[in-house]
């Protein structure tokens, strides 16, 4: 079965550290994608790939990297966290399909406290 | 930029009664929804995937899309308690400009 992965599941931070969110899929999908959600927005997204080697800002890139090393394994860093940082993370993989079109594969979440 | 707007916010509904949940969106060149389901901050599954004007039934799960509305709905037949979860809505134009815009989602609540 298609699986995505995400370390930690919790994780608190200080305001300052650096933090790094892992993803990993086993769907072999070309595109990966990381979101945040919080209360009244939604899902946002702030950087997705297209494969190995790719990284893409979103909508919200500020104040994040990633990081896309293999077909498999997709990392959000905060280099410097801050407390607006606080949310729940998804991962997600996907591949288009006929259309063009593409169904999200989605990871767990990590909850991320930065205080 | 697409909006993606749902409503109601939140929905109660007593087991057994038809569920009905909105999306809008702006783009008229939109061509693919998806629906997906979230239970308590976990992550989302799709529901059902629609394409063209009309609807698409999965099981329990029927989407309605009219494009020239600019409107898409999920109706969900005989509700169980079990359905409790945010139910999100995905829209996208597909092609090579595939983004895909998320809804706010809808929270509903299936009471036994």
């Amino acid at each position: 079965e298609a699986a995505v992965t995400q370390s930690p599941r919790n994780k608190v931070a200080v305001t300052g550290g650096k933090v790094t969110l892992s993803c990993n899929q086993t769907n072999n999908h070309n595109n990966m994608y990381w979101y945040r959600q919080d209360t009244g927005h939604g899902l946002r997204l702030i950087h997705y790939s297209y494969g190995a080697g790719s990284t893409e800002k979103g909508d919200i890139p500020d104040g994040y990297k990633a990081s896309r090393p293999s077909q498999e394994n997709f990392s959000l860093i905060l280099e410097l966290a801050t407390p607006s940082q606080t949310s729940v993370y998804f991962c997600a993989s996907g591949v288009p399909d006929w259309a063009s079109a593409e169904t999200l594969y989605f990871g767990s979440g990590t909850r991320l406290t930065v205080l | 930029q697409q909006k993606v707007q749902q409503s109601p916010e939140s929905l109660t509904v007593s087991e057994g009664a038809m569920a009905s949940l909105n999306c809008t969106f702006s783009d008229g060149t939109s061509n693919n929804f998806r629906w997906y389901r979230q239970h308590s901050a976990k992550g989302l599954e799709v529901l059902v995937s629609i394409f063209s004007d009309g609807e698409k039934e999965e099981g329990r799960f029927t989407a309605h899309l009219n494009r020239a509305n600019l409107h898409v709905s999920l109706h969900i037949r005989e509700p169980q308690p079990s359905d409790s979860a945010v139910y999100l809505c995905a829209v996208s134009m597909g092609g090579s400009n595939n983004r895909i815009f998320f809804g706010d989602g809808t929270q509903l609540v299936v009471k036994p």
